[in-house]
C-alpha cells in the first residue's frame, strides 16, 4: 500500500536550519510530482512546494521562496525539503503529499513532521 | 496569495445535507477544473474526498459530491453521519504552477 513518512521535524532556534525527508513506498516514487504542504498549530493547509518526476521543475510559495529549497532522490524514493532561515511563523507540522499527474491534488499524504522554530 | 474563502463553520443533525462554498477569483477557481476537497479529522493527515471540481476518488463514499460556479465551489455532504464530523478544506490551482488552500470549515454533526 502506499505510505509517505516524514522525518526529520524537532525544535530548532529562529535562524536555524532544518532538513525534513519523506520516505515512499508502495508505489514508483519517480513517477509521481510531488509536494510539501504545512499546517500552523489551529491554522489551516498552506501549500509552499512542488517538484516535477526528475526534479527539473521546482516551484516554491512565496512565503519560503529564497528559504526553503525542495528535492529528490528517486533512487532512494525519498523526498526532502531544506529549511534555512527559519522564523516562528514556520512552525507547523510539514505534510508531503502526492499529486496524480500533476493535477494539482493530492491523494497520498504523509503523517506529518512537526517543526516548532522558537529561542 | 490570499487563501480561499470558506465559512468557518457549518452543522447539520444526522440525514441531513448540508453544502459548504469555497470562494476564489477568476485567477484559480473560475479559471481552472483543478478544484479539490480534503476532510481532516483531529490529528489526523487530511484525506482527499473529491478532485477536478466534482470527481470522487476510489473508496470515497457517494453521499460526497462536488460542483462549481463561476469563481465559487462547493461540497455537499448528504445523509450526514457522526463520522463526518471534521475540518473540511478546499484547494485550486492558482496559476504558474501554484496552488492555494481555503481557510477550513469545520463541520459539527448536532
Amino acid at each position: 500500500q502506499v505510505q509517505l513518512v516524514e522525518s526529520g521535524g524537532g525544535l530548532v532556534k529562529p535562524g536555524g536550519s532544518l532538513r525534513l525527508s519523506c520516505s515512499a513506498s508502495g508505489f514508483t516514487f519517480s513517477d509521481y510530482y510531488m509536494s510539501w504542504i504545512r499546517q500552523a498549530p489551529g491554522k489551516g493547509l498552506e501549500w509552499i512546494s512542488y517538484i516535477s518526476l526528475s526534479g527539473t521543475n521546482i516551484y516554491y510559495a512565496d512565503s519560503v521562496k529564497g528559504r526553503f529549497t525542495i528535492s529528490r532522490d528517486n533512487a532512494k524514493n525519498s523526498l526532502y525539503l531544506q529549511m534555512n532561515s527559519l522564523r516562528a511563523d514556520d512552525t507547523a507540522v510539514y505534510y508531503c503529499a502526492r499529486d496524480p499527474e500533476w493535477n494539482y491534488h493530492f491523494d497520498y499524504w504523509g503523517q506529518g513532521a512537526l517543526v516548532t522554530v522558537s529561542s | 496569495q490570499s487563501a480561499l474563502t470558506q465559512p468557518a463553520s457549518v452543522s447539520g443533525s444526522p440525514g441531513q445535507s448540508i453544502t459548504i462554498s469555497c470562494t476564489g477569483t477568476s485567477s484559480d477557481v473560475g479559471n481552472y477544473i483543478f478544484v479539490s476537497w480534503y476532510q481532516q479529522h483531529p490529528g489526523k493527515a487530511p484525506r482527499l474526498i473529491i478532485y477536478q471540481v466534482h470527481k470522487r476518488p476510489s473508496g470515497v463514499s457517494n453521499r460526497f459530491s462536488g460542483s462549481k460556479s463561476g469563481n465559487t465551489a462547493s461540497l455537499t455532504v448528504s445523509g450526514l453521519q457522526a463520522e463526518d464530523e471534521a475540518d473540511y478544506y478546499c484547494c485550486s490551482y492558482a496559476g504558474s504552477n501554484t496552488v492555494m488552500f481555503g481557510g477550513g470549515t469545520k463541520l459539527t454533526v448536532l
